[in-house]
């Protein structure tokens, strides 16, 4: 069965300091894809980044970068020199092929609620 | 305009009533889904259909049933509300699954009294 684990429940921070939120995923699938969703005080759901299981490069956005590291199974995230409008709850999902058994749904983890203070 | 709209945004409606929440997507996309949302809990899955003649349960579909009266529309319903459905209601759209990022609604917040 796939799992995600986000361990952190809540993260408070001031800012412009960084911050890493943690993912731990488990899934017998060789080939799987790594998701990070934002979700703003406003409600919507923000797709952030997309990663495959062969493609362990870490990835950097402005000031968001992402580290995929298999042997650990985890895919953290971290926002460096954090703003107020970094404030959200950020979800990790799994999800695995179309045509495995999770029929290519995403597993959510149950996010980590970020709040960057002034 | 968005690509995935939810009507109604919000709801309030009390124990016992059908309810039913509408979802529409410009994207084309054949895969649709429906979550839900609580508080600590994450997004989980309660209904999402391949096509129009492919719908399948996901993994908290009691209390629920859906319709896709079209490749762009897909209906979540409630026969009889209670209050511990209480939630925030996604749909989302994909093309393959997968590899594929899913668009998501907007939300609709239901209160069920």
């Amino acid at each position: 069965a796939q799992k995600v684990t986000q361990a952190q429940t809540e993260i408070s921070v001031v800012e412009k300091e960084d911050v890493t939120l943690d993912c731990v995923y488990e899934t017998r699938d060789t080939t799987y894809y790594l998701f990070w969703y934002k979700q703003p005080p406003s409600g919507e759901l923000v797709f952030l980044i997309r990663r495959n299981s062969f493609d362990e490069q870490n990835e950097i956005s402005g000031r968001y970068s992402w580290n995929f590291q298999k042997s650990t199974s985890s895919f953290n995230f971290t926002i460096t020199a954090s703003q107020v409008v970094d404030s959200a709850v950020y979800f990790c999902a799994l999800s695995g092929t179309p045509y495995g058994g999770s029929q290519g749904n995403l597993i959510f983890g149950k996010g980590t609620k970020l709040s960057v203070k002034p | 305009d968005a690509d995935v709209t939810q009507t109604p945004r919000n709801r309030i409606t009390k124990t016992g009533k059908r309810i039913m929440l509408e979802c529409s997507q410009t994207k084309g996309h054949d895969r649709m889904y429906w979550y839900r949302q609580d508080p600590g809990l994450g997004l989980r899955l309660i209904y999402y259909s391949f096509d129009v003649k492919d719908i399948n349960k996901g993994e908290i579909s009691d209390g629920y049933s859906v319709s896709r009266q079209a490749q762009a529309k897909f209906s979540l319903s409630l026969e009889s509300a209670i209050p511990n459905q209480t939630a925030l209601y996604f749909c989302a759209t994909s093309d393959v699954g997968g590899r594929d990022e899913q668009y998501f609604g907007p939300g609709t917040r239901l209160t069920v009294t």
